[in-house]
């Protein structure tokens, strides 16, 4: 079984600027996760879909953080413009989720983001 | 507010000794535990979960223990190996859909 697919790996980016990072779940997963990982710290979750629809974004700073699930399946998660501290890891998750009684997460490598 | 910590942020064992990563919690609610291993580089790798209606469960090399009463979750890896070296999560899930991370235990395993 494939798993969790992140693009690119790592991604070095002046401040202001925009990028963008892919995530493709594991087949079946109806639950997507992206996460914030800073350095020495624990995942923080930022956005949380639930097929396409969001279910938790309490966390994403949505002046600047963006995210989309088309038809349920790859996500895209946008910084516009980026600020130094938002280096970090940022990692993908899925899980066959609530609606099959299984929370457990499944995470991609991540993205390594160094904004300069 | 709700909070998943972990009491050592390092542990440093011998090879073949066994190791006990511990974790506290603070929402009673939470009703679902999972522990996670993420080696450097890559993303966190599910180990092992427990319900709130068990006390411990078993998988291989691996226990999680989960004491409702003072709201406090351990992971027992036996016969530690090398390959266990890595940071340890633990992470709570209140029903449904928001699981929150604790800040993590880094294992070390010394030859």
């Amino acid at each position: 079984e494939a798993g969790v697919a992140q693009s690119p790996r790592y991604k070095i980016i002046e401040k202001r600027q925009s990028v963008a990072f892919w995530c493709n779940p594991i087949s079946g997963h109806a639950t997507l996760y992206w996460y914030q990982q800073i350095l020495g710290q624990g995942p923080k979750l930022l956005i949380q879909f639930q097929n396409n629809g969001v279910v938790d974004d309490s966390q994403l700073p949505k002046d600047r953080f963006s995210a989309e699930r088309l038809k349920g399946v790859d996500s895209t998660l946008k910084i516009q413009p980026a600020k130094l501290e938002d280096s970090a890891v940022y990692l993908c998750a899925s899980s066959l989720g609530p609606d099959r009684g299984r929370y457990e997460q499944y995470f991609g490598p991540g993205t390594r983001l160094t904004v300069t | 507010g709700e909070s998943v910590g972990l009491h050592l942020p390092t542990l440093s064992v011998q090879e073949g000794d066994n190791s006990i990563i511990n974790c506290a919690y603070s929402n009673s609610a939470s009703d679902y535990f999972i522990w996670y291993k993420q080696e450097s580089g890559k993303g966190p790798q599910f180990i092992i979960d427990i319900r709130s209606n068990m006390d411990k469960r078993q998988g291989q090399r691996v226990t999680v223990l989960l004491n409702k009463t003072v709201k406090h979750l351990s992971l027992q890896i036996a016969a530690t190996q090398p390959g266990d070296s890595a940071v340890y999560f633990c992470a709570e899930n209140g029903g449904g859909f928001k699981t929150i991370f604790g800040a993590g235990t880094r294992l070390f395993v010394k030859a």
